[in-house]
């Protein structure tokens, strides 16, 4: 098991361009979340995949956000004309199916973002 | 979703057990009461999750009152690096079984 791997860990841009980050979930994982946290917050979700199915999106994924886990393994996150107040961290959890609500989210460590 | 209520901040001494309350006065007949961790410069860790009955294992305890309205996490010997966010959360029992967090409780462990 070596965990769920996010890169980069850090990306420095500059606002308006576009940035993309890849998860790679626990092999035998289906199920991959994606969430951003500011400072002083918990996490907050943004998309789920089931498998390669985009099955829940949140509200704080903008038009600008875009996800995609092609072939049900590795997951990547878009951002495109990046904004200042897109800087967070972007963390990666997967967790597999079989035991529903007791099968615990696995986190990557994250990928810092800062928008300059 | 179901709401929890958790201390801001705490502070322990090393080697000494720690209590971490949490209040979820709204908690329905089916949610879980999963407890995650967060290290610094860490993604969430999960730490200990039960529905009814308290809970072991080897991180910690699990204790949940008769009625479910609240829940402690209780750490048995603190160390220094168990200094971490700690989230109390109810799993979301959606299709997604996805994680809602708070803002946690900030554990400071002193030597």
């Amino acid at each position: 098991d070596t965990g769920v791997s996010q890169d980069p860990r850090h990306k420095i841009t500059k606002r308006g361009q576009n940035v993309t980050f890849r998860c790679d979930p626990i092999s035998e994982h289906n199920r991959l979340y994606w969430y951003r946290q500011t400072l002083g917050q918990g996490p907050e979700f943004l998309t789920y995949f089931q498998n390669e199915a985009q099955l829940e999106k949140s509200r704080l994924l903008s038009d600008r956000f875009s996800a995609e886990r092609p072939k049900g393994s590795f997951s990547t996150l878009e951002i495109q004309r990046t904004e200042q107040g897109d800087s967070a961290m972007y963390l990666c959890a997967s967790s597999s199916e079989d035991r529903g609500l007791n099968s615990p989210l696995h986190f990557g460590n994250g990928t810092r973002l800062t928008v300059t | 979703d179901a709401k929890t209520t958790q201390p801001n901040s705490m502070e322990s001494n090393e080697e000494e057990p720690v209590h971490l309350p949490c209040n979820h006065s709204t908690i329905s007949g089916t949610d879980y009461i999963h407890w995650y961790r967060q290290l610094p410069s860490q993604g969430p860790e999960y730490v200990i999750h039960g529905l009814t009955s308290n809970v072991n294992n080897r991180m910690a305890s699990l204790a949940i009152a008769e009625d479910r309205k609240s829940s402690t996490l209780i750490l048995h010997r603190a160390t220094l690096r168990d200094a971490a966010v700690y989230y109390c959360i109810l799993r979301d029992r959606g299709a997604t079984n996805k994680l809602i967090f708070g803002t946690g409780t900030l554990l400071a462990v002193q030597p």
